[in-house]
C-alpha cells in the first residue's frame, strides 16, 4: 500500500519550459489536492478535485492547470514555468476523516 | 480572512505536556476542528479532529470549548520528535467546495531537552 506517490521528487526547469507533476493514490479516495509551499510559509492550495472528472481552483491557481482523468491520478501542469513557481509541491488525497500527503516535489525554475 | 488564529511559535520541555491553542471565533455549527502537523519539510500528517466533544487518540487530545470558539491540542508527553509546525484548520468534513483543506501559518513547536 503505497499511499500517495508523487513524481518526480526533484526537478529543475528553465523559464518558459513546461512540465507535469504526477500524483497517484491507491486508497480509493475521492478528494485530491495540490499545494505549494514556499520557504518559511504554510501550504497554499492550488487546485483540488472533489471527485473523478471534477476540478476547482484553490487559493493560488494562476499559472497552473490540473487534470483528474481517473480516481487514482491528479496531475498538475505548468505550461510556461516562471521563477516565481520555484517551490515545493505537495499532493494529497483525503478519506472521510483525514488527508494523506505525498513526500513532495522540489521544483526550481531558473 | 483566516478562520483560525494560532501563536506563531511555542517552546516546550521534553517530557512535559505541550498545549497548543487555536482561536476560531467564527466557526459555524457544522464545521469541524482539524489538527495537522508538518515535520521539517515532510508532507503534513493528520493528528486529530472534532466537532464539539473532546477527542483523544494515540497521538494527542483535542479540547474544544463549550462555545466552540477556541480549542487546544494537547501532546501529553512531548518528545524531540514532536518538534514541528502544527496547523489548526476549521472546515466542513469531506471534500468538495465546502470542505476545502486550507492551511494557515500554524504554530512552530520546539521541544527542547
Amino acid at each position: 500500500n503505497a499511499g500517495v506517490t508523487q513524481t518526480p521528487k526533484f526537478q529543475v526547469l528553465k523559464t518558459g519550459q513546461s512540465m507535469t507533476l504526477q500524483c497517484a493514490q491507491d486508497m480509493n479516495h475521492n478528494s485530491m489536492y495540490w499545494y505549494r509551499q514556499d520557504p518559511g510559509m504554510g501550504l497554499r492550495l492550488i487546485y483540488y478535485s472533489a471527485s473523478e472528472g471534477t476540478t476547482d481552483k484553490g487559493e493560488v491557481p494562476n499559472g497552473y492547470n490540473v487534470s483528474r482523468l481517473n480516481k487514482r491520478e491528479f496531475s498538475l501542469r505548468l505550461e510556461s514555468a516562471a521563477p516565481s513557481q520555484t517551490s515545493v509541491y505537495f499532493c494529497a488525497s483525503e478519506s472521510n476523516t483525514e488527508a494523506f500527503f505525498g513526500q513532495g516535489t522540489r521544483l526550481t525554475v531558473v | 480572512d483566516a478562520k483560525t488564529t494560532q501563536p506563531p511559535s511555542m517552546d516546550c520541555a521534553e517530557g512535559r505536556a505541550a498545549n497548543l491553542p487555536c482561536n476560531h471565533s467564527t466557526i459555524s455549527g457544522n464545521e469541524y476542528v482539524y489538527w495537522y502537523r508538518q515535520i521539517h519539510s515532510q508532507g503534513p500528517q493528520y493528528i486529530i479532529h472534532g466537532l464539539k466533544n473532546n477527542e483523544t487518540n494515540e497521538m494527542a487530545s483535542l479540547i474544544i470549548t463549550e462555545d466552540r470558539k477556541s480549542s487546544t491540542l494537547i501532546l501529553p508527553h512531548a518528545t524531540l520528535r514532536d518538534t514541528a509546525v502544527y496547523y489548526c484548520i476549521v472546515r466542513f468534513p469531506r471534500g468538495g467546495s465546502q470542505g476545502n483543506l486550507i492551511f494557515g501559518k500554524g504554530t512552530k513547536l520546539s521541544v527542547k531537552p
